[in-house]
């Protein structure tokens, strides 16, 4: 299984809603990233879970709280967005932060808030 | 800071090789990758190659590093419609300081 799984694929929001992102992977991996990707950009660095503990927070306004509630799961809880907040949100997980590099990716979720 | 770049377009002919090319700054990444999303998905990884290597092939994927001039390109021999989607170049020294070019949109024309 080589799989990283996001749901939903799609999610529509308004900007009084709370929701989250879950994503999932039994690959064993102790590393687990949250990107931001805009229209015809490439993928920007949000967050990094190592060993279930934040490591890297690349200065994401408070509206996005991630969680990690053990090593297969990580969610991205999502609270009072803007519309400029629409994006694909793309989770990924690798073996460790350092070291063996590859990193998997899941589909994302396409996030529109109206 | 480190800079990633490549051209935003390519047009192949169905069975031509489709060669993507790509420039980095940071000297120091160890690792340069190619990764492949198709509309609405998300960021298959192609392949990668070490910095100490000169050339990678992996079926119809062939991978050059001049690490002099730091560029990197992708050959896909034998472009089928399927590899149609956008292809970025990216580097890193380790999964969590990966820097993403804008991405190459290949478009297969028949």
């Amino acid at each position: 299984d080589t799989e990283v799984t996001q749901t939903p694929k799609h999610l529509v929001m308004g900007m009084t809603n709370k929701k989250s992102l879950k994503c999932e992977q039994h690959m064993g991996h102790r590393a687990m990233y949250w990107y931001k990707q805009k229209a015809k950009k490439p993928p920007e660095l949000m967050f990094v879970y190592s060993y279930e503990k934040l490591s890297i927070n690349e200065s994401v306004p408070s509206r996005f709280s991630p969680e990690c509630p053990n090593s297969s799961l990580l969610n991205l809880h999502l609270h009072a967005l803007q519309p400029e907040d629409s994006a694909l949100y793309l989770c990924a997980s690798s073996q460790e932060v350092e070291g063996n590099t590859e990193a998997f990716f899941g589909q994302g979720t396409r996030l529109t808030v109206v | 800071g480190e800079d990633v770049e490549q051209s935003l377009f390519l047009s192949v002919r169905e069975g031509d090789s489709s060669v993507i090319n790509c420039t980095y700054t940071d000297s120091s990444s160890t690792y340069l990758y190619w990764y492949k999303q198709e509309p609405g998905a998300g960021l298959q990884l192609l392949t990668y190659i070490f910095s100490n290597m000169d050339m990678k092939q992996d079926q119809r994927l062939t991978v050059l590093l001049n690490k002099k001039d730091k560029h990197l390109s992708l050959r896909i021999a034998d472009t089928q419609t399927g590899d149609s989607a956008i292809y970025f170049c990216a580097e890193g020294s380790s999964a969590s300081k990966i820097i993403f070019g804008s991405g190459t949109r290949l478009s297969i024309r028949p």
